[in-house]
Parts: C-alpha cells; sequence; structure tokens
C-alpha cells in the first residue's frame, strides 16, 4: 500500500464548477499538508499547506484536512481554464534530520470553457 | 528575487555516461532537496543537504548516485554510467531551514533522457 494514494483522473470539468480533489494517507505521523500545482514541463508550486485538522481558505481555494480518517480535500470555487494543470498532495514530517515530503501521484484537471 | 535555479533544463546523455544536475538555491535558503518525478509518477525524495553535508539520502540508489552541496557553488546531482530507467524529471526544492516545510519552493526541473 502506498503511503499517499490519490485518483490520477484525468478529471475534467466546465468553466466555473467546483471541483474537489482528494487524497489519503496511511501515515499518522505526518504534520504537514500540503497542495501543489503543477503545469506542464514546469515545476510544482505551493498552493496551500496546513498543520491541523480543518478548514483553510485562501480565495477559490479550500484546503480540508481530517486526520482521523486520513483524509485529505482541496476545493477549487469558480474554475476556470488557468487552473488547467496537475495537482499533488503532499505530506510532511519534520522529526530529527527528516525534511521530506511524500507526494501524491497527482490528479490531472482540465477547465473547459 | 530569482528562485530555485537548476540547469540545464534538457539533458540527453547515452548509456553509459554520466549525467550532472546543477541546482541553486533561493537566496536566503540554506537546505536542498532533490525529487525524481518518473512518467505517470509523483515525486520521490531522493536526498537531502546542507552546505557540505548529507542530511538524509535514504531516497538515493545506493549505486551510481551521488549528491553534494559544496560550501561555495550550486548543489549537484551526479548519476554515474546512466542507464534507460534513469530518464526522468528531477526536480530541486530549497527551503530557508529545516521544517519550514511552508517555504518549500521547487525549481523548474531537469528533464533527462537517456538514449
Amino acid at each position: 500500500q502506498k503511503e499517499v494514494e490519490q485518483d490520477p483522473g484525468p478529471l475534467s470539468v466546465p468553466e466555473g464548477a467546483i471541483v474537489s480533489l482528494n487524497c489519503t494517507y496511511s501515515n499518522s505521523a505526518f504534520q504537514y499538508f500540503m497542495w501543489y500545482r503543477q503545469y506542464s514541463r514546469k515545476g510544482p508550486e505551493l498552493l496551500m499547506y496546513t498543520y491541523s485538522s480543518g478548514n483553510k481558505e485562501d480565495g477559490r481555494f479550500t484546503a480540508q484536512v481530517d486526520k482521523s480518517s486520513k483524509y485529505i480535500s482541496l476545493f477549487i470555487r469558480d474554475s476556470q481554464p488557468s487552473d488547467s494543470a496537475t495537482y499533488l498532495c503532499a505530506m510532511g514530517l519534520v522529526t530529527g534530520t527528516a525534511s521530506k515530503l511524500t507526494f501524491g501521484t497527482g490528479t490531472r484537471l482540465q477547465v473547459t470553457l | 528575487n530569482a528562485g530555485v535555479m537548476q540547469n540545464p533544463r534538457h539533458l540527453v546523455r547515452r548509456r553509459g555516461q554520466e549525467a550532472r544536475l546543477r541546482c541553486s538555491p533561493m537566496k536566503g535558503h540554506s537546505h536542498v532537496y532533490w525529487y525524481r518525478q518518473l512518467p505517470e509518477e509523483g515525486l520521490k525524495f531522493m536526498v537531502y543537504l546542507q552546505k557540505e553535508n548529507i542530511i538524509d539520502e535514504s531516497g538515493m540508489p545506493k549505486e551510481r548516485f551521488s549528491a553534494e552541496f559544496p560550501k561555495e557553488g550550486p548543489s549537484i546531482l551526479r548519476i554515474q554510467q546512466v542507464v534507460r530507467g534513469d530518464s526522468a524529471a528531477y526536480f530541486c526544492a530549497s527551503s530557508p531551514g529545516q521544517g519550514q516545510l511552508s517555504g518549500y519552493t521547487f525549481g523548474s526541473g531537469t528533464r533527462l533522457t537517456v538514449v
């Protein structure tokens, strides 16, 4: 079993739709939960991060973490064609010298006009 | 303020040659991480370095791969005697310090193709 599971998609939605992206994880020690956006042939760009269960909102984006269920989500409201990208969830822990992220495989999102 | 700089952007090597990938962290960042992204897979951690020190190399293949972050100059990921399976995108990230994962910034990557 992978430490982080993410539906690879692709996910195609019309402009203006609400998008829900999800990841599950198995390591209850993870302390940081992050979402990255990666455009084709580019490096990942940090969208949101959180350390605790609950919701965190930033503009059209809401990150949700449920540590009891080991489940995180990213919601995108009023989706735009420019949101078309691959979205990667990532989880991290910092213990001793460890400071690395464990990524999901990414969900490819296409927002159509 | 330049971000994380990686070069070259694209690298083609024949089987058996050596590949050297370079990464200059963001200004003020002293921690460097290397990740590998294979087609249709997520990023996989390879190695974490500070200046002149390898902190965590648990993701590095045991043979042919090495990394360094010298006192002066960029971090280098070196792959000796490349094979077709080494073809991937290699990303470098930097952060201001240990535990500051919110400041984790990635470069645009080096795409290695082994022919």
